[in-house]
């Protein structure tokens, strides 16, 4: 079950250059997105969300786009500081409507290095 | 700031003995998670709670496990038989809502069986 899938393993980037992580879904239904970030030994830390009634969100360095034709996302950090390495999760709330329980489906992860 | 917090950090239990991993949530928060993560794979949603009562559980979550809210500040995720599979890190999470809204997570407990 891969309803939220980040494709590239991992990512290296040079400190002050522009990290983009991408995801991907594939249930038309999901309506809020989230990008998490995890150090290891310690649980996922709240970066920035995206409703679907939008199509991108910035807060300071960071900046969530949405392409809900392509069922795409994408988290651009900018610019990169060698602090911003760790592990980036994107996450779909996963029910909806009258069921909705806040539960949320995670991609497996993407390791970004940021190298001074 | 407000947070989640877990204990224990690490759990060593042997296989078929019972575990019982707590959680504060954020004192004003009404929904509460617990997820799991096995090591080198994604993070994965066991269990929501509110209102006293799990409002959706994934097929993980099966006769072994349960969860309580026994007083005011506590959440409380019980595996009654644990089994080697269940050694992972375990994270609780906790909302304001649930709709539009982030969860915020504790720090994990690792739990070992051996």
């Amino acid at each position: 079950d891969q309803q939220v899938k980040q494709n590239s393993p991992s990512l290296s980037v040079q400190e002050g250059r522009i990290s983009i992580l991408n995801c991907d879904y594939t249930n038309s239904m999901f309506d809020y997105f989230l990008w998490y970030k995890k150090y290891p030994a310690e649980g996922p830390t709240f970066l920035i969300s995206i409703s679907s009634i939008k199509d991108k969100n910035e807060d300071g360095r960071f900046t969530v786009f949405l392409n809900k034709s392509a069922k795409h996302l994408s988290l651009h950090i900018v610019p990169s500081q060698p602090g911003d390495s760790a592990v980036y999760f994107c996450a779909a709330h996963g029910s909806h409507g009258s069921s909705n329980t806040g539960k949320l489906i995670f991609g497996q992860g993407t390791t970004l290095q940021v190298k001074p | 700031e407000p947070e989640v917090t877990q204990t224990p950090s690490h759990q060593v239990t042997q296989m078929g003995q019972e575990v019982i991993l707590r959680c504060v949530p954020i004192s004003n928060h009404l929904y509460f998670y617990w997820y799991r993560q096995i090591l080198g794979q994604k993070v994965e949603f066991l269990v929501s709670f509110y209102n006293n009562e799990i409002s959706e559980k994934s097929e993980i979550f099966d006769d072994q496990f349960s969860v309580e809210r026994p007083d005011g500040s506590n959440f409380t995720l019980k595996i009654r038989s644990t089994k080697l599979e269940d050694s992972a890190m375990y994270f609780c999470a906790s909302s304001e809502d649930f709709w539009d809204t982030e969860a915020f997570f504790g720090q994990g407990t690792r739990l070992t069986v051996v």
